[in-house]
């Protein structure tokens, strides 16, 4: 069974980058069926699409976001990450990392999500 | 980006009673395959959210008969036929049908 861990450091500053992995277990990138998109929830409030990384490398990426956001596969191919650049505080959030079906384009499964606070 | 809107956003119900919450998107989410691509998840306390309908009606893998989703173009329903305890939580459609997803503002279901 598929299963998504992000990690990374709980606390950024701001101006900084916000960098996160999402490590694959039970599966990896390289199908086409699926590409793996990163979520963020602040807190008290919904869901945020963040971006989409695709097998072969390519993304997309939520144009509010504007060119702060890379998304990039890993060392491997069961590992991918997020960079958000010039954080500041309205990117303090819980992270997730999910799978993404293709045609259709649910979400499932999601990582258990990382938390990350801006703040100097 | 299509705009998502769900109603009510919140909702007490007394368990065993149905539920009904309603999401309308800005535009049709009718693809030329002639699915609709909209999708219901549901975040419990302290979770991260799961997959609980697909494709407009279809119920992913373990999620209970006593939810259904329905509707098509613009305007979609999901009912929880007798709410259980379990069920707590806040309840999210979004739509897939954009590269650029978006989702509802939540409906957060509270038992009496």
């Amino acid at each position: 069974q598929l299963q998504l861990h992000e990690s990374g450091p709980g606390l950024v500053k701001p101006s900084e980058t916000l960098s996160l992995s999402c490590t694959i277990s039970g599966g990896s990138i390289s199908t086409t069926t699926y590409s793996w998109d990163w979520i963020r929830q602040p807190p008290g409030k919904g869901l945020e699409w963040i971006g989409t990384l695709y097998y072969n490398g390519s993304t997309d990426h939520n144009r509010s976001l504007k060119s702060r956001v890379t998304i990039s596969i890993g060392t491997s191919k069961t590992q991918f990450s997020l960079n958000l650049g010039s954080v500041t505080a309205a990117d303090t959030a819980v992270y997730y990392c999910v799978r993404r079906v293709r045609r259709g384009g649910c979400l499932d499964p999601w990582g258990q999500g990382t938390r990350v606070t801006v703040s100097s | 980006d299509i705009v998502m809107t769900q109603s009510p956003l919140s909702l007490p119900v007394t368990p065993g009673e149905p539920a009904s919450i309603s999401c309308r998107s800005s535009q049709s989410l009718l693809h030329s395959n002639g699915s609709s691509y909209l999708d219901w998840y549901l975040q419990k306390p302290g979770q991260s959210p799961q997959l609980l309908i697909y494709l407009g009606s279809n119920r992913a893998s373990g999620v209970p008969d006593r939810f259904t989703g329905s509707g098509s173009g613009t305007d979609f329903t999901l009912k929880i036929s007798r709410v259980e305890a379990e069920d707590v939580g806040v309840f999210y459609c979004m739509q897939a049908l954009q590269t650029s997803i978006t989702f509802g503002q939540g409906t957060r279901l509270e038992i009496k």
